[in-house]
């Protein structure tokens, strides 16, 4: 079975540029999670979505950022325009069942993203 | 608030020797603990978890925890590591009522031959 698969690995994009990222849950997997590593610093909660609505987005940084999860499969994060702070790696992961804070989340191995 | 650290950023060790690596959280409610390993160029992989029930976890390739409740602690320990082990390890937390993950700053270990 596949895992989470994200694209592309790596994005250099100049400041003002929009970037977007793609992420593949596992194939069945209701919950998709965005979350986002700046250097050095802990990796970060942005979203959650559970099939195709949002569930939480509290840990969205603000409106330069777009997540959208079309029919519930793939999702990707838009950041539209982007600034030099959002410079990091982008992890999202899925997890199986609903609703549960004890279901593991299989994560992806990150879109490292450099704003110049 | 949740929040978790991890103390020690980089842990050098020689190989076949043991290794604990910190973490600590704070929580005002209850949490489940989780210990994640990134090796190179590959996502998060869960080494284990902590729910309920024994506070003595053990996950994969030869990895436990304890779960201190009074020193709101969940250490990682391998009594014996190998050079493959050589990857950054992040400790996190999550609520009982949600889904978000809280992660600490990463530790990364380097296992020397």
């Amino acid at each position: 079975e596949a895992g989470v698969t994200q694209f592309p690995s790596h994005s250099v994009i100049e400041k003002g540029q929009t970037v977007t990222l793609r992420c593949d849950p596992i194939s069945g997997h209701d919950n998709l999670y965005w979350y986002r590593r700046v250097m050095g610093k802990e990796i970060k909660f942005l979203l959650h979505f559970v099939k195709e609505s949002k569930q939480d987005e509290s840990g969205m940084p603000n409106n330069r950022f777009l997540a959208e999860r079309t029919g519930g499969t793939y999702s990707t994060l838009k950041v539209q325009p982007a600034e030099l702070e959002d410079s990091g790696v982008y992890f999202c992961a899925s997890s199986l069942y609903r609703a549960s804070s004890t279901d593991t989340q299989y994560f992806g191995p990150g879109t490292r993203l450099t704003v110049l | 608030a949740q929040s978790v650290t991890q103390l020690d950023s980089q842990v050098p060790v020689f190989e076949e020797a043991p290794v604990e690596l910190r973490c600590n959280y704070s929580s005002s409610v209850s949490v489940y603990l989780f210990w994640y390993v990134q090796y190179p160029n590959q996502g998060l992989q869960l080494l284990l978890k902590y729910l309920s029930g024994s506070t003595l976890v053990k996950g994969i390739n030869g990895f436990e925890a304890e779960f201190n409740k009074s020193q709101t602690s969940f250490h990682l320990r391998k009594p014996s590591v190998h050079i493959s082990d050589t990857a950054e390890y992040f400790c996190a937390v999550t609520k009982n009522t949600g889904n978000q993950f809280y992660f600490g700053t990463g530790t990364s270990l380097t296992v020397i031959p």
